[in-house]
Formats: C-alpha cells, sequence, structure tokens
C-alpha cells in the first residue's frame, strides 16, 4: 500500500474557483511536500511543510498538516488555467532524504 | 538555465539490449535520484546517490543499474531491456538540508519505448 495517497484521482473546476486537494500518509515523517507535474515536464515542488507546522503558504497556495490524522491538504485559490497539473503530495523520513510520491491527483481548470 | 538535464529525451530500444539513461546537474547538490512514473503509480524511487562513487537501491531496483562518476551526473543502466521498462523515467538532484526535508529538482524526464 502506498506510503501517501491523495484522495481523488481527479478534479475539475472552473476558473477563479478554489478547489483542495487532500492527502493521507501512514509513515512518521519529519516533512511533507506538495508537488506540481504540468504535461510534459518534471515535477516542481510548491510547498513543504514541516511535522512542527501546521500551514504553510506561498502566494495563492495553501497547505496544512494535521499529524495526529496523518494528512494534509493544499488548497489553491482564485485558479488559472495554467494551474493545470498533476498534483502530488510527498513524504520523507528522518535522514534519508528519499521522498515517497503518492499516485498524484489531475487538477483540469476550465475557462 | 534548466538545473537537471536528461539525455536522451525520447528512446526506443529492442528487448534485450542495453539503455543508458544520462542526467546532468548543475546544483551542486549532493544527493541524486533516479525515478520512474507509470500511470496509476506516481513516481517510484529506482536508485539514489549521495555523491560521487555512492549508488543506493530504491523501492524498485529490480533490473536497473546506477552510475555516480562525478557530482554532476548520474546515470541508470538496463542492461537487459524488457518492454516492462517502458515508462517515463526522471532524474532528480537534491539539496539535503538533514532531517528528511530534502526538496527535490527534477529534469524534464526521458521517454523509453522497449520494443
Amino acid at each position: 500500500s502506498q506510503l501517501a495517497e491523495e484522495n481523488l484521482w481527479a478534479l475539475s473546476v472552473h476558473e477563479g474557483e478554489s478547489v483542495t486537494v487532500n492527502c493521507s500518509y501512514k509513515t512518521s515523517i519529519t516533512a511533507l511536500q506538495w508537488y506540481r507535474q504540468k504535461s510534459g515536464e518534471g515535477p516542481a515542488q510548491l510547498i513543504l511543510i514541516r511535522s512542527n507546522e501546521r500551514e504553510k503558504r506561498n502566494g495563492r497556495l495553501r497547505a496544512t498538516l494535521d499529524t495526529s490524522s496523518q494528512s494534509s491538504s493544499l488548497s489553491i485559490t482564485a485558479t488559472r488555467c495554467e494551474d493545470t497539473a498533476v498534483y502530488f503530495c510527498a513524504v520523507s523520513g528522518a535522514n534519508t532524504g528519499k521522498l515517497t510520491f503518492g499516485h498524484g491527483t489531475i487538477l483540469r481548470v476550465h475557462p | 538555465e534548466a538545473a537537471v538535464t536528461q539525455s536522451p529525451r525520447n528512446k526506443v530500444a529492442v528487448t534485450g539490449g542495453k539503455v543508458t539513461l544520462s542526467c546532468n546537474q548543475t546544483n551542486n547538490h549532493n544527493n541524486m535520484y533516479w525515478y520512474r512514473q507509470d500511470t496509476g503509480h506516481g513516481l517510484r524511487l529506482i536508485h539514489y546517490s549521495y555523491g560521487a562513487g555512492s549508488t543506493e537501491k530504491g523501492d524498485i531496483p529490480d533490473g536497473y543499474k546506477a552510475s555516480r562518476p562525478s557530482q554532476e551526473n548520474f546515470s541508470l543502466i538496463l542492461e537487459l531491456a524488457t518492454p516492462s521498462q517502458t515508462s517515463v523515467y526522471f532524474c532528480a538532484s537534491g539539496d539535503a538540508p538533514g532531517e528528511g526535508q530534502d526538496t527535490q529538482y527534477f529534469g524534464p524526464g526521458t521517454r523509453l519505448l522497449v520494443l
């Protein structure tokens, strides 16, 4: 079974709407990361949230982390067509740097 | 300018042939990683390295070897390619600040088709 997993395979919204992608994980973590992968590109990190943090923001992005329920969310406000991508959560354990990625949530933002 | 580059970007190989995928990074990162990406599986770690001369097995190393001859270069080698290794391969470098908080920077990927 996956160490990290997004709760939905796909989401679809219209431009300007807000959207949230959720992730659950199954291990003790030091940090959780959110990555975005646009078509034809490699993933790029959006937010890194450490286990002692509850919320992290980056522009229109907001990530939360709840270590008691082993879950995280990534919210995007005022979505744009260019936000269309696959969104991954990834978790890492102590001292290895190794990331385990979820399967990803496909987000489509329609005009 | 792209900090992680991969070559080739596309490759067609025959079953049983040898394939070498190359990765170069100019980030001066110690850590480098090879992943494969398949529909429904996300990114899965094949091999990684903590520095020149070191290679470690990831989660799915069978059928793959890795080589890290220098800080900048990390290769993935398929000695006997099989159709099941048809996939998109990504290389990444990481800045490893410690305690598992390694931000990874990915290359553009190599699309491999094994016939």
